[in-house]
């Protein structure tokens, strides 16, 4: 099993629409999440933080559940612009001292007019 | 944050040649990593450069082949080696300040090798 596993979709969705992502993480004692996302020929950049109570930025919603392993991104009311490769980043206990981030294949969303 | 410069943004190369890639951050972090992101593919540690010292190695991925180096807080190297076309990828600087915090990126070395 990979430490951690996102649906590469692509999830095509219209303008408006709401839209969410799973993503899985295999390490119960993984202590910190992301989500960034990345643009076709660009670096990722660090959409939001995801905190144990959740977390929310505008249309963005961020959660975290511990008892099942996973971790979701919800986006309302879809803009084109939100188009892009959402990846999802666990950091599992370091074996040797040093948090490595973990990232997920990531989700491939098109949202069309 | 950490802005993150990273050289050259896309090169070239002849096949067996070796290119350097250079990651500078405008303030000093506690990690450094090297990724490479193949098209369509998500990001494949290659390892950790350790300041002062021998980079870690992720399986698959040798410092003959890889070699890196970290001289000091703020700058990093990747060496890409020996070239052939299976290296064309995309080759990413990431760092952060340890602890599980968040990770930032520079903008990513396009290498095509013919």
């Amino acid at each position: 099993r990979k430490e951690v596993e996102q649906d590469p979709g692509p999830f095509n969705v219209p303008e408006g629409a709401t839209v969410a992502f799973n993503c899985t993480y295999s390490n119960s004692a993984s202590q910190s999440f992301f989500w960034y996302r990345q643009d076709c020929r660009k670096e990722p950049k660090l959409l939001m933080s995801v905190y144990s109570s959740g977390n929310e930025d505008g249309r963005f919603t961020a959660q975290l559940n511990r008892a099942s392993q996973y971790i979701s991104l919800l986006i309302r009311d879809s803009k084109l612009s939100d188009s892009a490769t959402y990846l999802c980043v666990v950091n599992p206990p370091p074996p040797g001292g040093s948090y490595i981030p973990t990232f997920g294949r990531g989700t491939s969303l098109i949202v069309h007019p | 944050s950490a802005v993150i410069s990273q050289k050259p943004s896309r090169d070239i190369c002849q096949r067996g040649t070796s290119l350097t890639i250079q990651c500078q951050v405008d303030s000093q972090v506690t990690m450094m990593f090297w990724y490479r992101q193949q098209p369509g593919q998500s990001l494949t540690l290659i390892a950790t450069a350790n300041q002062g010292s021998e980079a870690t190695y992720e399986s698959g991925f040798v410092i003959d082949k890889f070699p890196i180096s970290r001289p000091n807080l703020t700058f990093s190297t990747l060496t890409v080696s020996n070239m052939s076309p299976e290296d064309s990828s995309i080759y990413l600087c990431s760092v952060t300040q340890g602890g599980g915090t968040e990770a930032f990126f520079g903008q990513g070395t396009r290498l095509t090798v013919v």
